[in-house]
């Protein structure tokens, strides 16, 4: 079974600040997934990449392959960044059971 | 367009009732799936549906069971609860399973007593 391991589990920071969260896999995938989880619960997906680097507003999302590694950039930070952000990753058997999912940074952003 | 509903979004059962979380998308996804999220723990898959007809055990199945009752509607039934299903119950959906983007729905509270 695929491992996936966030950190750090908790952040806070200033409003402005260039926000790094890691997200490393143990088995080989095919996809990388970013979700948000809001305050209120809600979880939004961000991006799906299997490669390279991916851009959207000011989140970044980028993918090591060979160190089988992931990271979300958020530049210019803003407390409504503020949630919970969550890696997931889809094994390369593919498949609903392949997904496995992180527990989460939970990201706090002070004005 | 709605994306994926959840009904109800809180309910509190006493050990040993049953009750049917309801779950419906209107993106045309063939595939569906449930979750339950936990304190400390990441998302767990707990049943599936590739496609409209067919339903498979996730990672956490034991005491739930599935109905596809169609190509929008998935619901998830806990025919007698127990206070280790208290936990927060999310629907998604996608185009097909495994590489594609999931839309999830806004999630059902439960509380077992």
């Amino acid at each position: 079974k695929n491992e996936v391991e966030q950190s750090p589990q908790n952040l806070t920071a200033q409003e402005g600040e260039f926000i790094t969260i890691n997200c490393s896999y143990s088995v080989g995938i095919s996809a990388l997934h970013w979700l948000q989880q809001h305050p209120g619960g809600g979880i939004v997906s961000l991006f799906m990449l299997s490669s390279g680097k991916k851009k959207h507003g000011r989140l970044i999302a980028t993918i090591n392959i060979q160190e089988k590694h992931s990271s979300l950039h958020i530049t210019a930070s803003h407390p409504r960044d503020s949630a919970v952000y969550i890696c997931a990753a889809t094994h390369s058997g593919g498949g609903a059971d392949g997904l496995t999912f992180g527990k989460g940074t939970h990201l706090i952003i002070q004005p | 367009n709605a994306g994926v509903t959840q009904t109800p979004k809180f309910q509190v059962l006493k050990t040993g009732q049953s009750m049917t979380l309801q779950c419906a998308q209107d993106m045309n996804h063939n595939s569906m799936y449930w979750y339950r999220q936990d304190p400390g723990m990441g998302l767990r898959l707990i049943y599936y549906s590739a496609s409209e007809g067919t339903t498979d055990k996730g990672e956490v199945p034991n005491g739930y069971n599935v109905s596809r009752l169609n190509k929008r509607e998935f619901s998830l039934r806990l025919e007698s609860a127990a206070p280790s299903q208290t936990s927060v119950y999310f629907c998604a959906s996608s185009s097909r399973t495994g590489w594609e983007t999931q839309y999830f729905g806004p999630g059902t509270r439960l509380l077992v007593l």
